[in-house]
């Protein structure tokens, strides 16, 4: 069965590095795109950016140039990277697999908490 | 960006009653919208995709429909499994933008 799993330090100090990695199974990253979505304290989504199926990435310009999305497919595995964390950087962060727009499997999610 | 600006923010209802949650688009997205349930703790759950199909598993008491900038999700009959929040999400365009989020407690 289709399955995400997001992993990651749970703290990460201001203006350090996020390093996230979504560990997909039952489905293969050169036919699916996943994206990364984020979410404030059960706020609203924040759509954050993708990796397309064939390996091209596009990304939310909210998140400017500290926003990077790569993959290893041998692992079945796609990364977040994202710099110069602020605390507004807190949050949830979710994998989900996107099917012509929308998402149709969503990893549980893991919490990050940007403080020193 | 595509604003979805989605109202109520919370609603109370009772068991069997009837709900609808709006969203509009500030922009036409050509029925290219889909919501999500997320219960407390939980990821979001598709529910409806292209504004009016039921994702795979979904009750039928959940059906959504419009068209062009306006959209809605209707539950029937409403159950106690129904609280949750409910998200929608337009797929028009980049970068894709959620509404805020309709809270659905039981009165």
């Amino acid at each position: 069965q289709v399955q995400l799993k997001e992993s990651g330090p749970g703290l990460v100090q201001p203006s350090q590095t996020l390093s996230l990695t979504c560990t997909v199974s039952g489905f293969s990253l050169t036919s699916y795109s996943v994206h990364w979505v984020r979410q404030h304290s059960g706020k609203s989504l924040e759509w954050m950016g993708r990796m397309w199926s064939d390996g091209d990435t596009s990304y939310n310009s909210a998140f400017t140039s500290r926003l990077s999305i790569s993959r290893d497919t041998s692992k079945s595995q796609v990364f977040l990277k994202m710099n110069s964390l602020q605390t507004e950087d807190t949050g949830t962060y979710y994998c989900a697999r996107n099917y012509k727009g929308y998402f149709d499997f969503w990893g549980p999610g893991t919490m990050v908490t940007v403080s020193s | 960006d595509i604003q979805m600006t989605q109202s109520p923010a919370s609603l109370s209802a009772s068991l069997g009653e009837t709900v609808t949650i709006e969203c509009r688009a500030s922009e036409d997205i050509y029925s290219n919208l889909a919501w999500y349930q997320q219960k407390p703790g939980n990821s979001p759950q598709l529910l409806i995709y292209d504004a009016n199909s039921l994702a795979d598993g979904v009750p039928s008491r959940f059906s959504g429909s419009g068209s062009g900038t306006q959209y809605s999700l209707k539950i029937n009959s409403l159950q106690s499994e129904d609280v949750a929040s409910y998200f929608c999400q337009q797929y028009n365009n980049y970068p894709y933008t959620f509404g805020a989020g309709t809270k659905l407690e039981l009165k």
